[in-house]
């Protein structure tokens, strides 16, 4: 079966620790992109994908990093820089940059501070 | 901001009745999109209607969108404790830096009875 699939589900992270939260699809799919959601709001865009070796900032990138070098894979780092790093964490991948297309998403890794 | 606001933010109905939720938008869109988010899982796409359109079905789906009023509505006919969740609209855009992005509301959370 097709999908996107986030691990680990629940991450614990140490102050001053840098953590990696894993996304890779097998849709086949051009673009990627990652949200954070906090209880009662929506998703918020963190960084997002069109293409391979190609990414651009959402409205709150501030404390993450992303790599895109697959076209099946877009790891997100939530680094030390990020104060308040506990939500739920979405990926999502879309066939191209249109926004046409629905987006599919995985279910999530949730991240809560140690 | 470019986001939607859904209303109510939370519905509780008993099995078999209707549920309307709405979702209301500030800028020009070029697609409004509806997804569906169960307790702790990623988000469904259910239903995409493009601003050249007034009306969508889907099974037990209906989505209405007024471009003059700037808003739309996801209907649910004869509900079932199974579609218990959060429903999100979503817009887009499709100009310049917003191409490909989709701006999220805060979602209704919905309870059906049984």
């Amino acid at each position: 079966d097709g999908g996107i699939t986030q691990s680990p589900k629940y991450l614990f992270r140490k102050e001053g620790q840098n953590v990696t939260l894993s996304c890779e699809q097998n849709l086949n799919h051009d673009a990627m992109y990652w949200y954070r959601q906090d209880p009662g709001q929506g998703l918020r865009l963190i960084y997002y994908s069109q293409i391979v070796n190609d990414f651009q900032k959402g409205d709150i990138a501030e404390g993450y990093s992303v790599s895109r070098e697959k076209k099946e894979s877009f790891p997100l780092t939530v680094t030390s820089a990020q104060k308040n790093p506990t939500a739920f964490y979405l990926c999502a991948s879309s066939p191209g940059t249109g926004s046409h297309q629905p987006q599919h998403f995985g279910d999530g890794t949730r991240l809560s501070i140690l | 901001s470019q986001q939607g606001e859904e209303d109510p933010q939370a519905l509780s109905i008993q099995e078999g009745e209707n549920a309307t939720m709405n979702c209301s938008y500030k800028t020009s869109i070029n697609n409004l999109q509806w997804y569906r988010q169960n307790s702790g899982r990623g988000l469904v796409h259910l239903i995409l209607i493009r601003s050249n359109e007034r009306e969508k079905h889907s099974g037990r789906l209906r989505v209405t969108l007024d471009t003059s009023k700037k808003s739309s509505s996801l209907l649910i006919t004869a509900s079932r404790a199974a579609d218990t969740a959060s429903y999100f609209c979503a817009t887009a855009y499709d100009r310049g830096s917003t191409l490909g992005r989709l701006y999220f509301g805060r979602g209704t959370q919905l309870t059906v009875w049984p």
